[in-house]
């Protein structure tokens, strides 16, 4: 099993609507959880890290699932311009300063 | 504020040729590393320093070496070059538990 899955997509869905990423990860022990956004041939970049209570970016919402080892991205009211791959990323534990990247899922938003 | 900034953007080197990949950060970080994207395996950890002074290694080094030259400075070199180091490179710096900032890429063709 992977450290850190992801659905690749791709996600089609037309603008305005809601689309939610699913990400799960292995290590019971992890600590950190965060999103990045990755647009085509360029480098990743942070989207929002993920709070134990969850947390809110405008039209971005990360949850974070800790008895079935999981994260989740919700994007509403969906613009052309969110079209990218999404990557999920977990920090195994406190004593380790490496981040372990999902292949990531593709979002495509439709005019 | 650069960043973190990657040289070069594009190579293309021959099968034994060696080259350098440079990465400098004016962020004041201390944790430095390096990671290769291929299509359908999502970034790959090679090496990374968590301060300046000391590096590790990490999911796929063999190939190649690195050099944390100073707090800025962390360098990546390829001493024989083979097909299967084709790829796109990217540098990233971090510190504490904020997540990476990234480089813009290098993109290497091994021919």
């Amino acid at each position: 099993r992977k450290e850190v899955e992801q659905d690749p997509g791709p996600f089609n869905v037309p603008e305005g609507a809601t689309v939610a990423f699913n990400c799960t990860y292995s290590n019971s022990a992890s600590q950190s959880f965060f999103w990045y956004r990755q647009d085509c041939r360029k480098e990743p970049k942070l989207l929002m890290s993920v709070y134990s209570s969850g947390n809110e970016d405008g039209r971005f919402t990360a949850q974070l699932n800790r008895a079935s080892q999981y994260i989740s991205l919700l994007i509403r009211d969906s613009k052309l311009s969110d079209s990218a791959t999404y990557l999920c990323v977990v920090r195994a534990s406190s004593g380790t300063y490496k981040y372990i990247f999902g292949t990531g899922t593709r979002l495509k938003v439709l005019a | 504020n650069a960043g973190v900034t990657q040289t070069p953007k594009f190579q293309v080197l021959k099968t034994g040729q060696s080259m350098t990949l440079q990465c400098a950060q004016d962020m004041n970080h201390n944790s430095m590393y390096w990671y290769r994207q291929d299509p359908g395996m999502g970034l790959r950890l090679i090496y990374y320093s968590a301060s300046e002074g000391t590096t590790d290694k990490g999911e796929v080094p063999n190939g190649y070496n690195v050099s944390r030259l100073n707090k800025r400075e962390f360098s990546l070199r390829l001493e024989s070059a083979a097909p299967s180091q084709t790829s796109v490179y990217f540098c990233a710096s971090s510190e504490g538990n904020l997540g990476y900032t990234f480089g813009s890429g290098t993109r290497l063709t091994v021919v």
